[in-house]
């Protein structure tokens, strides 16, 4: 089975900072790898996908990259309405794990 | 509009069975595959099963395999999750997803149904 792990699993930022997630896979997933935000109470919301493809509607600063087994999640300048928990994807093959989630706040 | 509504969760006793229900609309149900992800209280997602457009192929999360089933009815544009023998563990909110392309996941999903295992 691929793990997927995330760092950090929490981190506090003002607005307007750059913010940055790793999402590491256990073994190589191409570029197979979505990025997802979820608020409170509310499903989970795609933004990434492909690793560094924007859903469609989704504001510009947010961004994706990486291939292989390491994978970066980028918001680059940290807004309010960002404060959410920030998983990562993979669908290399058909089991589909997620990463553990890093929640993201704000100083 | 792409809409997922799911229903028939609730209080059910450990061991115990449950038929999760997706409704469809503003797709073609048909053309894509779907999956049910899953979110225990206060953690984080987990992906519990899968299953093509034409309802021939289905994946299933190691943890639920042999006591899960998801199924699909795409005359009446739904999607299932049979589970049965229960345990504590599946205590979550169950999201149905609908796949962005082939099987990959994607962008919608559903506002979730409330599984509680508890005696």
């Amino acid at each position: 089975d691929i793990q997927m792990t995330q760092s950090p699993s929490s981190l506090s930022a003002f607005v307007g900072d750059r913010v940055t997630i790793t999402c590491q896979a256990s073994q190589d997933i191409s570029n197979y790898l979505n990025w997802y935000q979820q608020k409170p109470g509310k499903a989970p919301k795609l933004l990434i996908y492909d690793a560094s493809n924007l859903e469609t509607g989704v504001p510009s600063r947010f961004s994706g990259s990486g291939s292989g087994t390491d994978f970066t999640f980028t918001i680059s300048s940290l807004q309010p309405e960002d404060i959410a928990t920030y998983y990562c994807q993979q669908y290399d093959n058909l089991l589909f794990t997620f990463g553990p989630g890093t929640k993201v706040d704000i100083k | 509009e792409v809409q997922l509504v799911e229903s028939g969760g609730g209080l059910v006793q450990p061991g115990g069975s449950l038929r999760l229900s997706c409704s469809a609309s503003g797709f073609t149900f048909s053309s894509y595959a779907m999956h049910w992800v899953r979110q225990a209280p206060g953690k984080g997602l987990e992906y519990v099963s899968a299953i093509s457009s034409n309802g021939v192929s289905t994946y299933y999360a190691d943890s639920v395999k042999g006591r899960f089933t998801i199924s699909r009815d795409n005359s009446k544009n739904t999607l299932y999750l049979q589970m049965s023998s229960l345990r504590a563990e599946d205590t979550a909110v169950y999201y149905c997803v609908k796949a962005r392309i082939t099987m990959i996941p994607g962008g919608y999903w559903g506002q979730g149904t409330l599984v509680t295992v508890s005696s």
